[in-house]
């Protein structure tokens, strides 16, 4: 059992430039999240989805979007990257709202 | 709006020892549930431990136990005879459980606390 995948766990973006991160489940999951972290700062929600076909923001969702066309996958859209958008994205699942989160193994995002 | 405080930037601890983790949290839904997560150096997040606001009883897990006093709102991780793989970022995070489940299962983590194990 995969659990969360993320792909791919490491980039290099120049300003300006877009790019998809690739998150998808394989536990059949409804609600996915998005999540940064920026250096030593906890995790913050970009974006999140509650079933094929819906999604909302989350506390940080300037600069990204999110399509969720099934329900395995998940993906976070970066059009015109910032320096800002430096950070670690996570990916994340949950069967229901009383049980843990199984998050992915991160994207580290460098913007130069 | 649901907030989660952790005041300890970075603890130490003497192997085999046990150590305590503060997280504060506060909130006005009822329902509620309080996570633990590990983050070591290679960034993965591991569940530790859940602890949820109507659990008569504290959560443990292994060595480690929730040290829950909801009337003062904390949430503390308590790690008994603490091991060198223990040396890791940890995080306390809340998800509320609104009527209707309607939160969605989001969590908002704490700012997190740097836990070094000393041999």
């Amino acid at each position: 059992n995969a659990g969360v995948t993320q792909t791919p766990k490491f980039r290099i973006l120049k300003i300006g430039q877009s790019m998809t991160l690739q998150c998808t489940q394989d536990m059949n999951h409804n609600y996915m999240y998005w999540y940064r972290q920026d250096p030593g700062m906890g995790l913050k929600l970009i974006y999140y989805s509650v079933g094929a076909g819906i999604t909302d923001k989350g506390e940080v969702p300037n600069g990204y979007n999110v399509s969720r066309s099934t329900t395995e996958d998940f993906p976070l859209r970066l059009e015109l990257a910032a320096p800002s958008q430096t950070s670690v994205y996570f990916c994340a699942s949950v069967r229901g709202v009383g049980t843990e989160a199984f998050f992915g193994q991160g994207t580290r995002l460098t913007v130069v | 709006a649901q907030k989660i405080t952790q005041t300890q930037p970075g603890m130490f601890v003497q192997e085999k020892e046990a150590v305590t983790l503060d997280c504060t949290y506060d909130t006005s839904d009822p329902s509620y549930g309080l996570f633990w997560y590990k983050q070591p150096s290679s960034g993965e997040m591991i569940f530790l431990i859940y602890q949820g606001s109507y659990d008569q009883q504290n959560a443990t897990e292994g060595r480690y136990s929730l040290n829950f006093q909801k009337a003062r709102k904390s949430a503390n991780l308590v790690i008994s005879a603490s091991q060198l793989g223990d040396s890791a970022m940890y995080f306390c995070a809340m998800r509320e459980v609104n009527a209707g489940g309607t939160s969605y299962g989001k969590l908002t983590f704490g700012q997190g606390t740097i836990l070094t194990v000393h041999p």
